[in-house]
């Protein structure tokens, strides 16, 4: 079974400041899916960013960007010029292919100071 | 709007009593699912439908039911609640695609407690 896993439970940085949020993971395949949702305060869960694992490119959302290293399965997210609003708790997910279901990581609580 | 709707959103009850949280989708969406969000642990997959009435359990199904009668609604369903299912839950939904990879989206939560 595959799992994922966030080594940091909670993270703080100053406005504007660059910040980046380590995620790992175990399978076998080789094709598969990586997320990123945000969970603010209000509970939502907000995607954030997607990776596909047979892009080597590594995908971006305006500030936020993710490193990919699939050799070494890991999936990093990088928040760049971070923000107030950007305080939240921060899951990654994996997805096999041919799957419908995410496999979350523990969380990393982000909060960004003023 | 584009959107799943959970209810109720926040819910007391005690030990044994029966409750339902109900949840709706309005994207005609195939697949839904719902996971249980509980500190140190991530989110964690309860029970899934690819279908209208085609269910199957996910990662943590003990002490949960679900039914899928509508395409729109998928309701979770707590037949002797415990404390250890206070929890935070989602339903979540998606269209099904063959190759994976599906964008999901989330209700807003419903947080149990269970005294």
């Amino acid at each position: 079974a595959q799992t994922v896993t966030q080594s940091q439970p909670e993270m703080s940085v100053q406005e504007a400041e660059t910040v980046t949020l380590s995620c790992t993971y175990d399978t076998s395949e080789n094709n598969y899916y990586l997320f990123w949702y945000k969970q603010p305060p209000s509970r939502q869960m907000i995607l954030v960013i997607r990776q596909e694992a047979y892009k080597q490119q590594n995908a971006t959302e305006n500030r936020f960007s993710v490193n990919f290293q699939k050799a070494a399965k890991s999936f990093s997210l990088k928040i760049s010029d971070s923000q107030l609003g950007d305080t939240a708790m921060y899951f990654c997910a994996f997805m096999s292919q041919g799957a419908q279901k995410l496999v979350f990581g523990q969380g990393t609580r982000l909060t960004i100071n003023p | 709007e584009a959107q799943v709707t959970q209810n109720p959103r926040y819910l007391i009850t005690v030990t044994g009593k029966k409750l339902t949280v109900t949840c709706s989708q309005n994207m005609n969406h195939e697949y839904m699912s719902w996971y249980r969000q509980d500190p140190g642990l991530g989110l964690r997959q309860i029970y899934y439908s690819m279908n209208v009435e085609v269910t199957d359990k996910g990662d943590v199904p003990e002490g949960y039911k679900v039914s899928r009668k509508e395409k729109r609604n998928f309701p979770l369903i707590l037949e002797s609640p415990s404390p250890n299912q206070t929890s935070l839950y989602f339903c979540a939904s998606s269209f099904r695609v063959g190759g994976g990879g599906n964008i999901q989206y989330f209700g807003a939560g419903t947080r149990l407690s269970v005294l």
